[in-house]
């Protein structure tokens, strides 16, 4: 049972275009979401996070939107650059006491110089 | 900051072997360490969560005494597989937090396991 689903396994961008990854959730203890990047042959890298309390989170170029009435989130990355391709992972954390992260499935990011 | 170093990143042996993966925070202490499965084209699965000093938590449907996990100090946690066979191969992977729940995980660069 899927509990966080990323419904887009890949995506291409132009260099300096926005990129847009989606993720939606089924759960609604979750109330902790993060964004972590992968590259192939390594662990994934956390990017930036966001509590429940909130509906936005920036960093940089990076900025994460939570709408919980949707219980969906979604990365900005703005201005996309070639050395963010990569896979983006989408996860979410319950407020029961569970530790543990719910991992979406992840989207491949391209983009293209 | 927030280097979580493991190893090894390949193993290949020969079924029946017991396979010892390392994961060490490097600058931080870890309260809590996490290791995940990956099987091909699918997302990170928890296998068990371990706080130091005391014993892991695994989730269900994964065998304790098929994967024994050691959770010695606050910068090491070690993953056993136990008489390893064909259907254990895969990308292993560990992750540490410091503090709460809400403090992201740091991953590790994973262990491929191969068990001829």
């Amino acid at each position: 049972d899927q509990q966080v689903k990323q419904n887009s396994p890949s995506l291409s961008v132009q260099e300096g275009r926005i990129s847009i990854l989606n993720c939606d959730y089924t759960n609604s203890m979750f109330d902790y979401f993060l964004w972590y990047k992968k590259y192939p042959a390594e662990g994934p890298t956390f990017l930036i996070s966001i509590s429940s309390i909130k509906d936005k989170n920036e960093d940089g170029r990076f900025t994460v939107f939570l709408n919980k009435s949707a219980k969906h989130l979604s990365l900005h990355i703005v201005p996309s650059q070639p050395g963010d391709s990569a896979v983006y992972f989408c996860a979410a954390v319950p407020s029961t006491g569970a530790n543990n992260l719910f991992f979406g499935t992840g989207t491949r990011l391209t983009v293209i110089p | 900051g927030a280097v979580v170093s493991q190893h090894p990143s390949w193993v290949i042996c020969k079924s029946g072997t017991s396979v010892k993966i390392e994961c060490r925070s490097l600058d931080f202490q870890a309260t809590t360490m996490f290791w995940y499965r990956q099987f091909p084209k699918q997302s990170l699965m928890l296998m068990a969560t371990s706080n130091e000093g005391s014993k892991a938590t695994y989730e269900q449907g994964v065998e304790k005494d098929k994967f024994l996990i050691n959770h010695a100090s606050l910068t090491l946690s070690t993953l056993t597989v136990t008489s390893a066979h064909p259907e254990d191969s895969s990308f292993y992977i560990c992750s540490a937090r410091s503090g709460r729940g809400d403090q992201p995980q740091h991953f590790g660069d994973g262990t491929r396991l191969s068990i001829l």
